[in-house]
């Protein structure tokens, strides 16, 4: 059972435009949710996250939208830069529980 | 200050061996996560250690296992190893208990690539 989907495998975007990064999860009990971005050959790292009592969460170019309706949850990137092309991983967590994370979507930034 | 360090980076072992995977956290930071990363299942939790103390684990068998020591580095082992346990294995410091402190970010090691032959 995967309780936190990333239906996207991959994704390509021009350059300056915006991308869009989708999860959708099952489980509401999940209260926190991150975005996790990973280079090849490295771990990831932390992106952005958002607490199930709010429905937006934005830093610089990154814009985290919480639909607890839809259990739907997208990250948004404006403008999109070459350096963002990697693994972007969305995961969310039950307190004290469990952490689950989606098998990741890999944007490409094209030029 | 230091990020996250894990050793091996690389590591062959055959079936039935075990192992033993090693993870250093950020200075000062007391909490160590544990997560495989296969093409098919993506990253998945493995267990979170804490002053010593495994606060959480995911779903693994029992072949998986892990200890904490005083000074917060971290040792995973697996035993009796499958073909399947070839992954890439992350750990991951936070100065608290990663699920019981949503505010606090984790930071990932570069992560142990482990083969099964």
């Amino acid at each position: 059972d995967q309780q936190v989907k990333q239906n996207s495998p991959s994704l390509s975007v021009q350059e300056g435009r915006i991308s869009i990064l989708n999860c959708d999860y099952t489980n509401s009990m999940f209260d926190y949710f991150l975005w996790y971005k990973k280079y090849p050959a490295e771990g990831p790292t932390f992106l952005i996250s958002i607490s199930s009592i709010k429905d937006k969460n934005e830093d610089g170019r990154f814009t985290v939208f919480l639909n607890k309706s839809a259990k739907h949850l997208s990250l948004h990137i404006v403008p999109s830069q070459p350096g963002d092309s990697a693994v972007y991983f969305c995961a969310a967590h039950i307190r004290d529980d469990k952490i689950i994370f989606g098998k990741g979507t890999r944007l490409h930034i094209l030029p | 200050k230091a990020g996250v360090t894990q050793t091996p980076r690389y590591l062959i072992k055959t079936r039935g061996q075990q192992v033993t995977l090693s993870c250093s956290p950020i200075s000062g930071h007391r909490s160590v996560s544990w997560y495989q990363q296969t093409p098919g299942q993506g990253l998945q939790f493995l267990f979170e250690y804490f002053s010593e103390t495994q606060r959480n684990k995911g779903n693994f068998p029992g072949r998986f296992s892990g200890r904490q020591f005083s000074n917060s580095r971290s040792e995973m082992n697996v035993s009796t190893l499958e073909l399947g346990d070839s992954a890439l294995y992350l750990c991951a410091s936070s100065p608290r208990p990663v699920l019981a402190e949503s505010t606090d970010t984790q930071y990932f090691g570069p992560g142990t690539r482990l083969t099964v032959l």
